[in-house]
């Protein structure tokens, strides 16, 4: 399958600092890149989905200031965590995906190793 | 947005015995329905899939079936194997809006 990077792979800053977090797509053009959050007890809860070139689209109680996200080429995005609080402190993992291969078929997403970002 | 709700959230089973996760969705426009395995420190990975228009679809021991009235859909684990351990997850999507919706996970544990 195709290979989608993440850096950092851990991240410890301080509250009220930033920290940016790089998701990229190896050896495919990613039309689409998708933002998760993995919560300990094991849910992939959906943040935010981007596609190359335009503004993400935040789901619903997700701070889209607080959360930026950015999709500048078919390869690379990157969330950055603004003014991190403690309660930011979570596993990020990014997928990438060209979109399903013919209309209606399988959807694949491929997807990064995560971050696990520590906010004290 | 879609509700996707998973159960169980463990399941222990005997090697060679199924196995059977069970998922509901709330958004009746949802038509691809991806299940992924997550082995432990390792990123999700899909496993197998299936769309609206079908009942259901085997690969090997794995199946998955949809009840589009029901809005339900499970994974079946035939012939369990050690291997098999990990956390599985549901998804829920609908292609024109490009969202993917997981169920909260269930670990399943296969004991030798």
């Amino acid at each position: 399958g195709a290979v989608v990077s993440q850096h950092p792979s851990r991240v410890i800053c301080k509250s009220g600092t930033s920290v940016k977090i790089e998701c990229r797509s190896l050896d495919f053009q990613a039309t689409t890149m998708f933002w998760y959050r993995q919560f300990p007890k094991q849910s992939l809860m959906l943040m935010a989905t981007s596609n190359e070139g335009s503004k993400a689209t935040y789901e619903q109680g997700v701070e889209k200031d607080k959360f930026l996200i950015n999709h500048a080429s078919l390869t690379l995005s990157t969330l950055t965590v603004t003014s991190a609080h403690p309660e930011d402190s979570s596993f990020y993992i990014c997928s990438a995906s060209s979109g399903p291969r013919v209309p209606g078929g399988t959807y694949e997403q491929y997807f990064g190793p995560g971050t696990r970002l520590t906010v004290t | 947005g879609e509700n996707v709700e998973q159960h169980p959230s463990t399941l222990s089973v005997q090697e060679g015995d199924s196995a059977v996760i069970k998922c509901t969705y709330s958004d009746s426009a949802s038509n691809y329905f991806p299940w992924y395995k997550q082995e432990l420190g390792k990123r999700p990975q899909l496993i197998i899939d299936i769309r609206s228009n079908v009942g259901e679809k085997k690969d090997q021991r794995i199946a998955v079936t949809l009840n589009k009235t029901a809005k339900h859909f499970s994974l079946h684990i035939t012939e369990t194997q050690p291997e098999d351990s990990a956390v599985y997850f549901c998804a829920a999507l609908i292609y024109n809006f490009n969202k993917f919706y997981f169920g909260s996970g269930t670990k399943l544990n296969v004991k030798p």
